[in-house]
């Protein structure tokens, strides 16, 4: 039973569609994240949900939406699909806001073509 | 500006040598960890220190927290091939809730 699971594991899709990601967490962690990491292995974070609500929200284009229904799912929108945006997408919980201590999802590899 | 700078950035050595990698900063961090990421493979913590010259032990790994909070380094000791993937350093800035900064990642081989 993964205690943070993402889908799609692999997106492959053309420039200007639109695409969501979804992650949940069966590890009844109140805070939830999206990193992004690209072709050098560069991992930085994008949001960060705690019970729902935004608390970090990067430098990131408003192409990317995230939206958190509840505590155990956090999802991200991507419209008008850049070639740019390729890369890995993580999804990560830690038990609260202030504990770092980070599980991080599979990844989703994103290919924009 | 890298916050947290990672060397060396690719290291490959022979199955039982010993090998070090370092996490080094400027800034001073609440707490540092580290993280091994495995191909196709999320990243996995593997320890966070939080005192000044902490040194915590896990297995044939060796972690430790610089005196001063700004730098970190991992030690392996007779390292195998299982021990092949990019480890990443991450730390809590002083005053920076929530926020993890990760560095650029050591890749790790280890050729039988």
């Amino acid at each position: 039973d993964t205690a943070v699971s993402q889908t799609p594991k692999y997106l492959v899709t053309q420039m200007g569609n639109d695409k969501s990601i979804k992650c949940e967490q069966n590890l009844g962690h109140d805070t939830m994240y999206w990193y992004k990491q690209d072709s050098k292995k560069f991992l930085k974070i994008m949001f960060s949900y705690n019970n729902k609500e935004l608390i970090i929200n990067e430098t990131v284009p408003n192409r990317f939406s995230p939206k958190s229904p509840d505590k155990a799912h956090l999802n991200l929108h991507i419209n008008s699909l850049e070639l740019g945006d390729s890369a890995v997408y993580f999804c990560a919980t830690t038990g609260s806001a202030m504990n770092t201590e980070a599980f991080f999802g599979q990844g989703t590899r994103l290919t924009v073509v | 500006t890298q916050l947290l700078e990672q060397s060396p950035q690719f290291l490959s050595i022979q199955e039982g040598e010993n090998l070090t990698v370092y996490c080094n900063s400027s800034s001073v961090f609440s707490s540092l960890q580290w993280y091994r990421q495995e191909p196709g493979e999320g990243p996995v913590l593997l320890v966070t220190v939080v005192t000044g010259g902490e040194v915590k032990k896990l297995k044939r790994l060796t972690f430790q927290f610089g005196d001063a909070r700004k730098d970190s380094s991992l030690h392996i000791t007779a390292a195998q091939p299982g021990d092949t993937g990019l480890y990443l350093c991450a730390g809590l800035l002083t005053g920076s809730n929530y926020k993890l900064t990760f560095g650029k990642g050591t890749l790790l081989t280890v050729n039988p």
